[in-house]
């Protein structure tokens, strides 16, 4: 079993929808979590970062962790078509010998259509 | 322009092979990430360096080796290249240790 599970999709939107996005993880020393975007044969790009559990919120986007139920979420208020992408968790340990090493969802491909 | 600079792109080379992909991290980063990227595996953690240590090790390969230099550039070497090593790898840099990586655009290896 993945230290996080993440569902690959694809999912597929109309523009404007609510998109929910979500990662599941095993390993309890997690204490940082990030949400990457990726773009055809681009580098993975930081969308938002959380420290704990928590909400945080960056303009269209909503980043949850639950560290209780080992779940994390995000969520893209009135997607665009340019939100079209390949979505990466990631998480990391604060420290021991897995200091700055991240652990990523296999990523879930979105497509929101006009 | 995410500021981490990863030489070259493209790299097609055969089997048995050995080759070096390059990176140049952001500005006033002292720490280096690498990852390989492949389909079935997704992104894999393969080492990391902070200001020219070793600080992280991920599943990586005995055939793989990496160094981060004095002026903070870093390479990683990739020798004895099977099918299997096909993938794009990324380089990542960060300020501190356990900050949280800026990803270049990567480097594509395909192996022939």
């Amino acid at each position: 079993q993945k230290e996080v599970e993440q569902d690959p999709g694809p999912l597929s939107v109309p523009e404007g929808a609510i998109v929910s996005l979500n990662c599941t993880y095993s390993n309890s020393a997690f204490q940082y979590f990030m949400w990457y975007r990726q773009y055809s044969r681009k580098g993975p790009e930081l969308l938002m970062y959380t420290y704990s559990s928590g909400n945080k919120e960056d303009g269209r986007f909503t980043a949850q962790v639950d560290k209780s139920s080992k779940y994390i979420s995000l969520f893209i208020r009135d997607s665009q078509p340019s939100d079209s992408a390949t979505y990466l968790c990631a998480m990391s340990e604060s420290g021991g010998t897995s200091y700055g090493k991240l652990t990523f969802g296999q990523g879930t491909i979105l497509t929101v259509h006009p | 322009d995410s500021g981490v600079t990863q030489t070259p792109k493209h790299l097609i080379t055969a089997t048995g092979q050995r080759v070096t992909l390059r990176c140049s991290p952001r500005s006033g980063d002292l720490s280096v990430y690498w990852y390989q990227q492949s389909l079935d595996q997704g992104l894999q953690f393969l080492i990391q360096y902070y200001n020219g240590e070793e600080r992280a090790k991920g599943n990586i390969l005995e055939r793989f080796s990496a160094q981060q230099f004095p002026d903070l550039h870093s390479e990683l070497n990739l020798s004895s290249l099977e099918l299997g090593d096909s993938a794009l790898y990324f380089c990542a840099s960060s300020v501190r240790g356990n900050g949280v990586p800026t990803f270049g655009s990567g480097t594509r290896l395909t192996v022939v």
